[in-house]
């Protein structure tokens, strides 16, 4: 079973930031925080990940609280083109990615 | 610098064929992964290979699915005698190796397999 609890669905104005918020209380110190995202039909797409601090990239932005249980994706600006469906994954980091678990993850629909 | 690629797109067999699913890494990357997506669920990790080696296939049925990673060539998933149930998205991941640090996983398009 997956280790993190995502809401089903949300809804976001194009244009509005998009807020994904993941719980992973049982976490633990050595797992990382991964957001990945699947498109309609396509595969799956990295978007950023964490450990302890807040990180940030082209993409998103990943805010962790400071017990680490749980976490909120940031999209700034989202566009039609990120309606998907965003997976929050805890990982232990191996030198590689491994065994990814996928939860049902929470289907955002950007709306116009 | 080309993505995964897996071949093919789509793929339809009859009940009790074989199907074979193909997937080349991205250029430098030594480790691939197999996952599959049933019809309205998400991906489930199937096995993860080095080239020539299975280091973890804790996600394969233990009958008719086989995967390799040979040294020259794509790495292969195998299922052989298809049944309906097996009709699913597979994805491909590959990733590099570099050690000391955690890496992502770059996912290809898919393979869509449908029984009939």
């Amino acid at each position: 079973d997956a280790k993190t609890t995502q809401p089903p669905s949300m809804d976001c104005a194009e244009g509005r930031a998009a807020n994904l918020p993941c719980n992973h209380s049982t976490i633990s110190g050595n797992e990382y925080v991964y957001w990945y995202r699947q498109i309609h039909s396509q595969g799956p797409q990295y978007i950023i990940h964490g450990l302890k601090n807040n990180e940030t990239n082209e993409m998103a932005s990943l805010i962790i609280t400071e017990d680490r249980k749980s976490s909120t994706l940031i999209l700034p600006h989202a566009t039609l083109r990120d309606t998907a469906v965003y997976y929050c994954i805890v990982r232990v980091d191996s030198g590689s990615q491994g065994n990814l678990i996928f939860g049902k993850g929470t289907k955002l629909s950007v709306k116009p | 610098n080309a993505g995964v690629m897996q071949n093919p797109r789509h793929l339809v067999r009859r009940r009790g064929q074989e199907a074979r699913l193909r997937c080349s890494p991205m250029k430098g990357h030594s480790h691939v992964y197999w996952y599959r997506q049933l019809p309205e669920e998400g991906l489930k990790f199937m096995v993860y290979l080095q080239k020539e080696n299975i280091i973890d296939e804790s996600g394969m049925p233990k009958e008719r699915f086989s995967a390799e990673f040979p040294k020259e060539g794509p790495s292969i998933l195998r299922i052989q005698q298809v049944v309906r149930g097996d009709s699913a998205a597979y994805f491909c991941a590959s990733s590099p190796l570099l050690q000391g640090r955690d890496t992502e996983a770059f996912f290809g398009q898919g393979t869509r397999l449908t029984v009939v």
